[in-house]
C-alpha cells in the first residue's frame, strides 16, 4: 500500500491564482481530512469527509473548497490564493471501524503564495 | 472547546540525556483519545502512540515512555538516552468525535527537540 499520497510536493502561486491539491489513499478508509500547518504552529483542520459525497467544514475553511466523489480521493481547491494561505497542507485518513483510530498522514504539500 | 498546550517550544539536550516533553489538555468529554506524533526534519507526521481516557497505565516502547495522568490532565512523553535521530518536532493531540462520525484532532503547537552530540 502506498498509504496517503499528496501532489504536488511544492507549489508557488501568485495572488489570485487557483489550484487543486490532490490527495489519494489506497487503504479504503472512509474518513479523510485536510489540515494546514503554519510555521511554529500545530495543525488546524480545514475540511473533512466521512465518506464519498459527504464533506463538512473544520476549524479554518474560509478560502477553500473540497469534494469527495470517490472513497480514494479528496482534493482541496483554492480558488483565489492569498498570502495568508501560505502553509504546509496535510491530508489524512482513518478507517471507520473504531473511534480513536489514529489518522494516517500524507507527506504534505508546501504552498507559497506571493 | 478542546485545547492542547505544549508549553515547551524548544528543548536542547546532549545525546544520551533523558528528556520529557510536556502535554496538558482540556476537554469536557469523558471519553477521549490522546496522541503523540513525531515530525522529523523531512516533514512527514509519524504516529507514535494513542491512549484512551479510560486507560491510565503508563506505556513503554523501547526508549519511549508515556505518562498519562487524568488528575492533572497531562500526557507527558519521555525519551530515555536520547539520540540525534530523535531530533524532531513532537505534537500532542486530543481527539473528539464528530457527530456524524470521524474524529477531530486538536493539536498542540509542538515541541522542537534538538539532540546534539
Amino acid at each position: 500500500n502506498a498509504g496517503v499520497t499528496q501532489t504536488p510536493k511544492f507549489r508557488i502561486l501568485k495572488i489570485g491564482q487557483s489550484m487543486t491539491l490532490q490527495c489519494t489513499q489506497d487503504m479504503n478508509h472512509n474518513y479523510m481530512y485536510w489540515y494546514r500547518q503554519d510555521p511554529g504552529m500545530g495543525l488546524k483542520l480545514i475540511y473533512y469527509s466521512v465518506g464519498a459525497g459527504i464533506t463538512d467544514k473544520g476549524e479554518v475553511p474560509n478560502g477553500y473548497n473540497v469534494s469527495r466523489s470517490t472513497t480514494e480521493d479528496f482534493p482541496l481547491r483554492l480558488e483565489l490564493a492569498a498570502p495568508s494561505q501560505t502553509s504546509v497542507y496535510f491530508c489524512a485518513s482513518t478507517p471507520r471501524d473504531r473511534v480513536g483510530n489514529e489518522q494516517f498522514f500524507g507527506p504534505g504539500t508546501r504552498l507559497t503564495v506571493l | 472547546a478542546q485545547k492542547v498546550t505544549q508549553a515547551q517550544t524548544e528543548i536542547s539536550v546532549v545525546e544520551k540525556e533523558d528528556v520529557t516533553l510536556d502535554c496538558v489538555y482540556e476537554t469536557r468529554d469523558t471519553t477521549y483519545y490522546l496522541f503523540w506524533y513525531k515530525q522529523p526534519p523531512s516533514g512527514e507526521l509519524v504516529f507514535l502512540i494513542r491512549r484512551n481516557s479510560f486507560d491510565e497505565q503508563n506505556e513503554i516502547s523501547g526508549r519511549y515512555s508515556w505518562n498519562f495522568q487524568k488528575s492533572t490532565s497531562s500526557f507527558n512523553f519521555t525519551i530515555t538516552a536520547s539520540q540525534v535521530v530523535d531530533s524532531a518536532v513532537y505534537f500532542c493531540a486530543l481527539s473528539e468525535p464528530f457527530t456524524g462520525g470521524g474524529n477531530k484532532l486538536t493539536f498542540g503547537t509542538g515541541t522542537q527537540l534538538k539532540v546534539e552530540l
